[in-house]
C-alpha cells in the first residue's frame, strides 16, 4: 500500500464495552508506534514494536490497553472496558527501522468516541 | 525526561505575512526536533526534522526552523503565509536513540486570513 491504513476510521461505543482497532503498516517498515490524540492537546505516545523485540509498552495508561503484531504486519490496539475518558483520535505510524533517525509515517487516525 | 511547549494554541496571520509558530523543549539528551502538520482530516506530515546538524533547517513548502541550544527553542517560520498553510502544527522531540518515540507539544492551529 501508499502508506499507512487504519481501520475502522470511526468507531462510537458504550461504556464498558471492548473495542479493537487495527493499523496496517508501510510494508517493509519495521517499527510500528501507537499515538493517542485528545481533543486539544498533543499526541501521547502509547506503544512501540521493533521487529520481534519485546514491544516498549510504557506508554499504556492501563491495563485495559493492550496491542499486538504479528511480526512486521498488522497491528492491533485493544481497550477492554471503555471510559469515557478513552475518547479521542488513535494514530498509528511506522518507520523503516527503530531510533529516532527514521522518519514515522502516520495513518488517518480512528475516532473513538466512547457514550 | 523529555517535554515540549508550544506558545500560543491558535495563531492567526494575514495572507502574506510572516509565519512565527513557537517551540521550546527540555531534553536530558542531544535532542533530534521535529515540525508535523496536520491538515483537517488526515494524519501527521513531517514538515522538517533537526538532527545534530545543521541549526537551521529547511522543510517543505517553504518553512524552516532555527535550532537554539541556548535558548532549548526550535521555532517555526515561513516568510510569506499562503492560505493553504491553515493546519495544525505540532513540535515533538525525541531523546531515545533507541526506539524514536515522540513526545509531542499540545499543537498551534493556524489561521490564515485573506
Amino acid at each position: 500500500g501508499a502508506g499507512v491504513s487504519q481501520s475502522p476510521s470511526n468507531k462510537v461505543t458504550e461504556k464498558g464495552k471492548d473495542v479493537e482497532l487495527r493499523c496496517d503498516p508501510i510494508s517493509g517498515h519495521t517499527a510500528l508506534y501507537w499515538y493517542r490524540q485528545r481533543l486539544g492537546q498533543g499526541l501521547e505516545f502509547l506503544i512501540y514494536f521493533q521487529g520481534n523485540s519485546a514491544p516498549d509498552k510504557s506508554g499504556l495508561p492501563s491495563d485495559r490497553f493492550s496491542a499486538e503484531r504479528t511480526g512486521e504486519s498488522v497491528s492491533t490496539l485493544t481497550i477492554q472496558r471503555t471510559q469515557q475518558e478513552d475518547s479521542a483520535v488513535y494514530l498509528c505510524a511506522s518507520s523503516l527501522a527503530g531510533g529516532r533517525t527514521h522518519e514515522q509515517f502516520f495513518g488517518p487516525g480512528t475516532r473513538l468516541t466512547v457514550l | 525526561a523529555q517535554s515540549v511547549t508550544q506558545l500560543g494554541s491558535h495563531v492567526s496571520v494575514s495572507e502574506g505575512a510572516l509565519v512565527l509558530l513557537r517551540c521550546n523543549y527540555s531534553s536530558s539528551v542531544p535532542p533530534y526536533l521535529f515540525w508535523y502538520v496536520q491538515y483537517p482530516n488526515q494524519g501527521l506530515q513531517l514538515l522538517l526534522k533537526y538532527t545534530s546538524a545543521a541549526t537551521l533547517v529547511k522543510g517543505i513548502n517553504g518553512f524552516e526552523a532555527e535550532f537554539k541550544k541556548s535558548e532549548t527553542s526550535f521555532h517555526l517560520t515561513k516568510p510569506s503565509a499562503h492560505m493553504s498553510d491553515a493546519a495544525e502544527y505540532f513540535c515533538a522531540v525525541s531523546g531515545s536513540s533507541n526506539t524514536g518515540k515522540l513526545i509531542f507539544g499540545q499543537g498551534t492551529t493556524l489561521q490564515v486570513k485573506p
